[in-house]
Parts: C-alpha cells; sequence; structure tokens
C-alpha cells in the first residue's frame, strides 16, 4: 500500500481538453513533486513544493499548471496538451527539501495519452 | 555538467550471478548518490544510497561502490533473483538556489532494465 496516492491511474485526452491529475500523500512530509517519466529518458523534474511555497519550476511549459494547497494534496492542471506530452506523471513526496538524504516516496503514477 | 549517464540500457542476468549498474557524473558539486527500484506498474522507490566520503556501503545483497576521482558509482546485485526484475536509476542529489530557498534536486540517469532469468 503505497503512503502517496495519484488518480487517475489513466487519462486519454485530446489537445483541446482541460483535466487534473491529483496526488495525496498520507506519510506527514512536507515536500511535494510532480516528475515526468517518458521511456529511455531520466526522469524529468517538473515542479516542486516545500511547506506549499513552490520552490522549483524546471522551465515547464505554461500547458501544466500546479497547485498545492496544503502539504498533503498536489494537483497538475492540463489544458491544451501535444501529443509529446504523452508519458508517466509521477507524484512523489519527502519530508522536506533542505535535506540531500531525504528520500522521495513515488506514488504509482498517471499513464497520459494525449490525442 | 547536470547530467548523470548509465549504462548498460538493459542487461540479462542468470539467477544466483551478479548485476553490475553503472553510473559517471561530471558534476563535482554533486553530494548524494542514491539508487531507485521501479517494479512494472509502481512508482520508483530508493533501494539503497551513499555518500561520497565513503568508498562502498551494502545493504544485504546489494552494494553500491563509488569512487569520488573517477566520478562513477556502480550498484552490484550479489546472488541476482527472478524478483530482483525491474528497471534501475541511479541519481545524484545537488543543491540549488531557485528563489534563494536553496533545496536539493536530484538528477537520475535513464534507467537499466534488469531481467534475471531462472
Amino acid at each position: 500500500e503505497t503512503g502517496v496516492t495519484q488518480t487517475p491511474r489513466h487519462l486519454v485526452m485530446g489537445m483541446t481538453n482541460k483535466k487534473s491529475l491529483k496526488c495525496e500523500q498520507h506519510l506527514g512530509h512536507n515536500a511535494m513533486y510532480w516528475y515526468k517519466q517518458s521511456a529511455k529518458k531520466p526522469l524529468e523534474l517538473m515542479f516542486v513544493y516545500n511547506f506549499k511555497e513552490q520552490t522549483e519550476n524546471n522551465s515547464v511549459p505554461s500547458r501544466f499548471s500546479p497547485e498545492c494547497p496544503n502539504s498533503s494534496h498536489l494537483f497538475l492542471h492540463l489544458h491544451t496538451l501535444q501529443p509529446e506530452d504523452s508519458a508517466l506523471y509521477l507524484c512523489a513526496s519527502s519530508q522536506q527539501t533542505r535535506q540531500k538524504d531525504s528520500p522521495l516516496h513515488f506514488g504509482n503514477g498517471t499513464r497520459l495519452t494525449v490525442t | 555538467q547536470q547530467q548523470v549517464k548509465q549504462s548498460p540500457q538493459s542487461l540479462i542476468v542468470q539467477k544466483g550471478g551478479i548485476s553490475i549498474i553503472n553510473c559517471a557524473y561530471e558534476n563535482t558539486a554533486f553530494d548524494y548518490f542514491p539508487w531507485y527500484q521501479q517494479f512494472p506498474g509502481k512508482g520508483p522507490a530508493l533501494l539503497i544510497a551513499i555518500r561520497p566520503d565513503v568508498s562502498e556501503k551494502k545493504e544485504g545483497r546489494f552494494t553500491i561502490s563509488f569512487n569520488k576521482s573517477a566520478k562513477q558509482f556502480s550498484l552490484h546485485i550479489m546472488d541476482s533473483q527472478p524478483g530482483d526484475s525491474a528497471t534501475y536509476f541511479c541519481a545524484a542529489s545537488l543543491i540549488t538556489a531557485y528563489s534563494g530557498a536553496g533545496s536539493y534536486q536530484l538528477t537520475f540517469g535513464k534507467g537499466t532494465k534488469l531481467s534475471v532469468i531462472p
């Protein structure tokens, strides 16, 4: 049973749709992350929140919009996506971001397909 | 400078054999090196990690070897089992200064798909 829950597990959306990915962590952590996982590429960090404040934005296109209402919940709002955005989107949490050995706890991801 | 290069891309090992996955980096500011294991349909999970002031760390059948001068580190899986079949990612941690806050960020390798055959 993962301490980080992501919904939905699978999502198919058209290029003009608007959808949201949801992540919830039950570990009492203070940092939450969105990663993009594509085949044969390194995990790409998209956004980081530490104590609800965004601390990283790795030049992600504006069609991806994160929201972190509290330390337990993280959303990724999607609009006018491109087919190349199809990937596995992973949410993770950690105790906080200022400790190098604070391990990431990942959810099982949302498999996104953009048609 | 920010990359972590991982090899091989895929690896097939007989049950009971030794699996070896290698990673290399350029940026000497990296100061923490974890390995993550990912099973199909699951998210990655921390397997083992090492600090650069240590040359080797062992946890059960899993060992990290670290060569600071060569800027390389590797994962060794002894007595490999079919249940070890998964994708393994090396990573390196670096402090960033986004918004002046200073937080650690992981850079991942591309992953190695390990298959252990009976």
